[in-house]
């Protein structure tokens, strides 16, 4: 079993609908969790970070966190196509607090105008 | 510039031969890491730097790979005796001491082909 585990996609939308990604995770003691946007042929950027249950919201996304189901996702509203790429969940294991992290191998997005 | 810049951005080599790869971080950080990504993969760890300790190494995948960072600045990645399945991006990647956020800053990547 992997231990960030990503529905690779792709997910297509059309314009201004709600884009729904989710991970799940092995590592009942992580404490830390990411979304990381990557553009095709680009590096990755940090979106979001999360660290306790519940909902957390930024502008159009929101990332949820459920750590007794070990399941995080990543919501955006309003999609557009400027937000199609891939997605990564990330993870510390542990209780690391460092940068040392778990990637899933990402979620591809496709809005469709 | 202001960001973490890495060279090559593109390096072909041949099967067997030794490759460098060079990271300069974003002025300030104190962490340094590498990771490199796979046709159609994930990120994958390799290693960390933080500060004066000593870095950890677990994500290296073979005893051909190895990595410094001299004057707690400039890193570089070495790969020798190259294989083809060593082929990938690498990703360098620097942040502030301590922070807890895990927010990496990412550089544009160093390309590896291996023939």
């Amino acid at each position: 079993q992997k231990e960030v585990e990503q529905n690779s996609g792709p997910l297509s939308v059309p314009e201004g609908a709600i884009a729904s990604l989710n991970c799940t995770y092995s590592d009942r003691g992580s404490q830390s969790f990411f979304w990381y946007r990557q553009y095709s042929g680009k590096s990755p950027e940090l979106i979001m970070f999360i660290y306790s249950n519940g909902d957390k919201e930024d502008g159009r996304f929101t990332a949820q966190l459920n750590k007794a189901s070990q399941y995080v996702s990543l919501l955006i509203r309003d999609s557009q196509p400027s937000d199609s790429a891939t997605y990564l969940c990330a993870v510390n294991l542990g209780s690391s607090n460092t940068g040392k992290l778990i990637f899933g191998q990402g979620t591809t997005l496709q809005v469709k105008p | 510039g202001a960001g973490v810049s890495q060279s090559p951005s593109n390096k072909v080599t041949e099967k067997g031969k030794d490759v460098e790869l060079r990271c300069d971080p974003i002025s300030g950080h104190t962490a340094l890491y590498w990771y490199r990504q796979s046709l159609g993969q994930g990120l994958e760890f390799l290693i960390y730097f933080q500060g004066n300790s000593a870095p950890d190494k677990s994500g290296l995948p073979s005893d051909r790979f190895s990595a410094e960072r001299t004057g707690g600045s400039v890193s570089t990645l070495t790969i020798q005796r190259t294989q083809q399945e060593d082929s990938a991006v690498y990703l360098c990647a620097s942040s502030f001491a301590g922070q807890n956020t895990g927010e990496l800053f990412f550089g544009e990547g160093s390309r590896l082909t291996v023939l």
